[in-house]
């Protein structure tokens, strides 16, 4: 089967530092996706890791290790404006995304 | 402004009764996408399309049906056959070059009673 694991809720302060998490297991890996859905909202894309290691964009960051099918969305410098849910997606063969149930992220003043 | 638009934003029907939901974009993507979501779920992915005049199922097409006629079009058609339609719809469209980002529409949301 395939299956992405990420936390179902996350709750942090402004200001701070957070981590979610996503592990998958997949038949078929190009790429871990991250996209961010604000409550009754479309998706918006985040970023995209086809290689291990960093990407880092503006307060987010967005990490890969294909050895150990694991991901990681690192969003710094928390504003209120950042509660949402958070979707890793696995990027398979002919370009399709499998998403994991999503993370909601509460960031409290 | 390009970008991609779903209509109608909500959308009521009665049990039994076929209904179709619009999707187009003016991204001149190639690829297009129909997800379903239910509360405080991921996203699945109904049907999918990669060139005009061709479409695969995804993991829960069964109930669905859709078109692709033009490169700027991909109806949804939710059937009688499908046992739980009432979700919140939303259609998707891509290149084929990294970073393979989805643009994502605003979203129908069916109520079917």
């Amino acid at each position: 089967g395939q299956s992405l694991e990420q936390p179902s809720e996350v709750t942090a302060v402004e200001g701070a530092i957070v981590q979610i998490n996503c592990t998958y297991q997949t038949s078929g890996f190009y790429g871990l996706s991250w996209y961010q859905q604000h409550d009754g909202g479309a998706p918006t894309f985040l970023s995209y890791n086809a290689l291990d290691g960093l990407e880092e964009t503006g307060r987010f960051s967005s990490f890969l290790s294909r050895s150990d099918s694991y991901g990681y969305l690192l969003l710094q410098e928390l504003q209120m404006k950042d509660s949402a849910s958070y979707f890793c997606a696995v990027r398979n063969q002919g370009g399709k995304l499998i998403f994991g149930q999503g993370t909601e992220l509460s960031v409290k003043p | 402004d390009g970008g991609i638009t779903q209509s109608p934003k909500y959308l009521f029907r009665k049990e039994g009764q076929n209904v179709t939901l619009s999707c187009e974009q003016n991204l001149n993507h190639d690829a297009m996408y129909w997800y379903r979501q239910d509360p405080g779920q991921g996203l699945r992915l109904i049907y999918y399309s990669q060139i005009v005049n061709d479409f695969q199922k995804g993991d829960i097409a069964e109930g669905y049906s859709v078109s692709r006629e033009k490169k700027e079009s991909f109806p949804l058609t939710v059937t009688s056959a499908q046992k739980n339609p009432t979700a919140f719809y939303l259609c998707a469209s891509s290149t084929d070059r990294g970073p393979y980002e989805q643009y994502f529409g605003p979203g129908t949301r069916l109520t079917v009673t």
